[in-house]
């Protein structure tokens, strides 16, 4: 079984700060993928970024990087230079690659851009 | 522009009284899933469309199902909502199952009466 434990329950950054919100995951399957979704208030899910279990770089997309670190089974999620309107629910999620699998979310950290 | 629709974005039901979501897509994905997510809460699958193959998940009560008639169009029935169905839902799509990304609607938030 899968498991996503997100922490922070909520995050505080002064806007044009970074801010790092830690994902830690458990998993017995050798092929993953991870996800991070940020959740605004209206309610919908934007995909943010993706690093896949055997993916040697860091992913990067614009002002997000995943701090990926196998061996401690973590994938942290840096947003740099942060935005008013970047305060939202951020969700850490998994998916095996192994069979027809859903992905498995954590229970999300509230980030507050504070300017 | 391609995207996942959810009607209504609020519903309001009463205890008991039968209530159906709809969502629909433009993106011609094969499979479509329905999230239940509740206040302050990781949004949890209750099951998912490969193109007409029904996949449920294990814990999902028998009060909730789905219908699939095209590629496009997927509703969610709860038969007898009680007051802890109250949430969020959310339908989702994706090519394939693998596929890298879901992208989410802007979900539909029930309230029990």
């Amino acid at each position: 079984a899968q498991k996503i434990t997100q922490t922070q329950p909520g995050m505080f950054v002064q806007e044009k700060e970074a801010v790092t919100l830690d994902c830690t995951y458990d998993t017995s399957d050798p092929s993953y993928g991870l996800f991070w979704y940020k959740q605004p208030s209206s309610g919908e899910m934007i995909f943010l970024i993706y690093q896949g279990s055997y993916d040697q770089q860091n992913a990067t997309e614009g002002r997000y990087s995943l701090n990926f670190q196998k061996a401690r089974k973590s994938a942290n999620l840096v947003i740099s230079a942060s935005q008013l309107g970047d305060s939202a629910m951020y969700f850490c999620a998994m998916r095996s690659n192994s069979g027809n699998t859903p992905l498995v979310f954590g229970k999300g950290t509230r980030l507050s851009v504070i300017a | 522009d391609a995207m996942v629709i959810q009607n209504p974005r609020y519903q309001v039901t009463q205890f008991g009284k039968p209530v159906t979501l709809s969502c629909s897509q433009t993106l011609n994905h094969n499979v479509m899933y329905w999230y239940q997510q509740k206040s302050s809460q990781a949004p949890k699958l209750l099951f998912h469309y490969y193109d007409k193959d029904f996949n449920n998940e294990a814990d999902t009560p028998d009060n909730f199902q789905s219908r699939r008639p095209n590629t496009s169009f997927c509703f969610l029935d709860i038969r007898s909502p009680g007051l802890g169905d109250a949430a969020m839902y959310l339908c989702a799509t994706s090519r394939v199952l693998a596929d890298n990304e879901q992208f989410f609607g802007p979900g539909t938030r029930l309230t029990v009466l």
